[in-house]
């Protein structure tokens, strides 16, 4: 089973500060995606990774896909409060389904 | 443009009760279709995934199924709910072809507390 590992589980911040959420595995993916959920809510697509080692930024958020294409980072520069929720990384796996990791939850206090 | 909806929004259910979520999709063709649970704020599980009408596969045993009566139309459903079957539930939809490289489209969830 390929498994996708997200690092720290929780993470609490001021507002302005810099966070970086990391979503691990021993296989490698063809593609990455990162979704955000807010509460009572589904997620929603944040951006997909597809290229080892690329990079791709939107806005204040910049993703990261590894070389081996087995790691992904999401990395918030001057964290806001409207950035707080749950951020989920998430890969193809057989049979045209998708895998995702347990989630990061992420609290930005004003 | 496409667009998913799933009802009810919340649903309180005695234990032994049945149950029935309805999703759809508009906007799209053949779409492959997925319920998935999540546990609070935690990851999703996918439950069912369906290809076509009347294809259906089941990812973990449970106490729940899963109908495709039509193409854009999904249904989750139990004769008899367990505690255990609370939770956040999602329909889902991607483009005919699965997953690869395609974006996944969630419906706005249904909390299910079963009493």
């Amino acid at each position: 089973t390929q498994l996708l590992e997200q690092s720290p589980q929780f993470l609490s911040i001021q507002e302005g500060e810099n966070l970086t959420v990391y979503c691990n595995s021993s296989s490698v993916f063809s593609s990455l995606q990162w979704y955000r959920q807010e509460p009572g809510e589904g997620p929603v697509l944040l951006v997909t990774v597809v290229t080892g080692g690329e990079v791709k930024k939107l806005k204040r958020l910049t993703f990261q896909f590894g070389d081996a294409r087995k790691d992904s980072s999401l990395h918030i520069t001057a964290a806001q409060p409207g950035d707080t929720g749950l951020y989920l990384c998430a890969g193809p796996i057989v049979g045209g389904k998708l895998q995702f990791g347990a989630g990061t939850q992420v609290v930005v206090t004003p | 443009s496409q667009t998913i909806h799933q009802w009810p929004a919340t649903l309180v259910q005695p234990v032994g009760s049945p149950l029935s979520l309805e999703c759809t999709v508009e906007g799209t063709s053949n779409p492959n279709l997925y319920w998935y649970r999540q546990a609070a704020g935690r990851g999703l599980q996918l439950l069912f995934y369906s290809v076509g009408i009347g294809q259906i596969s089941s990812e973990v045993p449970q106490n729940l199924s899963a109908s495709r009566p039509q193409d854009r139309q999904f249904i989750l459903s139990s004769k008899k709910l367990l505690l255990s079957d609370s939770g956040f539930y999602l329909c889902a939809w991607t483009p005919r072809g699965g997953m690869s490289g395609n974006t996944i489209y969630f419906g706005e969830g249904s909390w299910l507390t079963v009493v």
